[in-house]
C-alpha cells in the first residue's frame, strides 16, 4: 500500500524541452515538499505547499515551478530543462501538528531526471 | 553552503558489531534533528528522530545522541545486521519543521 507514490519513476528529456513531474499521496497530509538531489549530494528543498500555499525556498531557480491542483497531488514543472537538472527528484509530504510544527516528513521512491 | 554534514561517505561493519554514524551541523537554531535510511531505487525512510531538549533517544536497535555543545549526533545501531546495508542520511530543521537540511549521507555495509 503505497503512501506516496512519483511518476514517472525514470523520465529522459531534451535540453530546454519542459517536464513535468507527478507526486500523489494517499496520506490525507497538509505539506508536500519537492527535493532535488544530484549524484553523491544531500537533498535540497526546492519548495514546499502547506495546503494551497506556496513556499519558495530562496535560491530555487525561476526555472522549477510548482502546482497543487488539490490535497492529494503535486506537480513539479521544469520550464526549461538545462544539463544541470539531471537528478533525483524526490515528493514528501507531513502533516501539521498542534502548534503549528510539521511531523516528519515521508518521502516517495523519487524520478530520476536525465536532461541530455 | 553544507549546514549539516557527514564527513564519512562509507562505513562497513561485521555482523553483530555496533556501527556508529556520525554527524556534524553548524546552524545553532536546529532543534530538530532525524536519521533516514535508504536503500537503492527507494526513497529516504524515517529511522529515528531527536528533539534538541533530549540528548539521547532509543529505538529498538537504534540510538541517537545529541552532543548539543559540540553540534553533533550520532547513530549507533547495535546489533548491526546485513539488512541495515543502506545510505544513511543526517536531517536538521529548525522549530517549525518544515525545510529539512541532509547531510550528503553514509553508506553503511554490514558484511555477514
Amino acid at each position: 500500500d503505497a503512501m506516496v507514490i512519483q511518476n514517472p519513476r525514470y523520465q529522459v528529456t531534451q535540453f530546454g524541452k519542459p517536464v513535468t513531474l507527478s507526486c500523489s499521496q494517499t496520506l490525507n497530509h497538509n505539506v508536500m515538499y519537492w527535493y532535488q538531489q544530484k549524484s553523491s549530494q544531500a537533498p535540497k528543498l526546492l519548495f514546499h505547499y502547506y495546503d494551497k500555499d506556496f513556499n519558495n525556498e530562496a535560491d530555487t531557480p525561476d526555472n522549477f515551478q510548482s502546482r497543487r491542483p488539490n490535497t492529494s497531488f503535486c506537480f513539479l514543472d521544469i520550464r526549461s530543462p538545462g544539463l544541470g537538472d539531471t537528478a533525483m527528484y524526490l515528493c514528501a509530504t507531513s502533516r501539521v501538528l498542534a502548534g503549528g510544527v510539521t511531523d516528519t516528513q515521508y518521502f516517495g521512491p523519487g524520478t530520476r531526471l536525465t536532461v541530455l | 553552503d553544507q549546514q549539516v554534514k557527514q564527513n564519512s561517505p562509507s562505513l562497513s561493519v561485521q555482523e553483530g558489531r555496533i556501527s556508529i554514524l556520525n554527524c556534524d551541523y553548524t546552524n545553532s537554531m536546529f532543534d530538530y534533528f532525524l536519521w533516514y535510511k535508504k536503500y537503492p531505487a527507494e526513497g529516504p525512510t524515517f529511522l529515528i528522530s531527536i528533539s534538541s531538549i533530549k540528548d539521547k533517544n532509543e529505538d529498538g536497535r537504534f540510538t541517537v545522541f545529541l552532543n548539543k555543545s559540540a553540534k553533533h549526533l550520532s547513530l549507533h545501531i547495535v546489533p548491526s545486521q546485513p539488512g541495515d546495508s543502506a545510505v544513511y542520511f543526517c536531517a536538521a530543521s529548525g522549530s517549525s519543521g518544515y525545510a529539512l537540511n541532509f547531510g550528503k549521507g553514509t553508506s553503511l555495509l554490514v558484511t555477514p
